[in-house]
């Protein structure tokens, strides 16, 4: 069956640190992948979109890596700062429909 | 922010009673999903719609069903809600799916649902 992983364990880290988080995946070949943030209480808002055919993506802190040989897919926030502390989830395309996969979120603690 | 307004955001009712959920959009986006969040699952996708009158099940539909007469609303209805139906539910819209499989999905605050 279709499965993807994150780590379900909290990542407690210093500011200013680099914090990586994973998603791996099985019997999927995803065309794209997402990753989204959400906070207590509120809906997940989309942060990066990377394709099969691309390795890395970036946008201002945050970095995204996608190999689809293992089969992951690697979210880095770099200079990490207080108000980064949240749950970051991954996502895969499906099917047709623009359908999405979630994995259950790692939570991240920033602490200052 | 997405112009994506769900209600009621809480709801507490009895087993065995009918609940509709409502998601109301001002994008105009094409697609509209109602996902359930829990704990130890994360977000599971219940049904989406790919225009009016077009709906489609995803993972977790039995027990549930949806409407969509008005490009700007998708209804969700449990008929005769259990208890196992207690969740955080969540509506998104996307702008495009098909071919365009790439497209963001924007999601509204949810509706914590609690069934007695």
């Amino acid at each position: 069956s279709q499965k993807i992983e994150q780590n379900s364990e909290a990542l407690n880290i210093q500011e200013g640190k680099t914090a990586t988080l994973t998603c791996n995946y099985t019997n999927y070949s995803p065309a794209y992948l997402q990753w989204y943030r959400q906070d207590p209480g509120r809906g997940p808002v989309f942060l990066l979109l990377i394709r099969e055919n691309e390795k890395e993506k970036r946008k201002e802190r945050l970095k995204v890596t996608f190999d689809t040989t293992l089969k992951q897919s690697l979210f880095h926030i770099t200079a990490s700062q207080p108000a980064d502390s949240a749950t970051y989830l991954c996502a895969l395309d499906v099917a047709a429909g623009n359908k999405l996969t979630f994995g259950g979120g790692t939570r991240v603690l920033v602490k200052p | 922010d997405a112009g994506i307004t769900q209600s009621p955001r809480h709801k507490v009712t009895e087993t065995g009673t009918p609940v509709t959920l409502r998601c109301h959009q001002t994008e105009n986006h094409r697609y509209m999903y109602w996902y359930r969040q829990d704990p130890g699952h994360g977000l599971r996708l219940i049904h989406y719609s790919y225009g009016v009158k077009d709906t489609d099940k995803g993972e977790v539909s039995d027990g549930y069903s949806v409407s969509r007469s008005k490009t700007e609303d998708f209804l969700l209805t449990l008929e005769s809600a259990t208890s196992s139906q207690t969740s955080v539910y969540f509506c998104a819209i996307s702008e495009s799916g098909g071919a365009a499989r790439n497209q963001p999905q924007h999601f509204g605050d949810g509706t914590r649902l609690s069934i007695l």
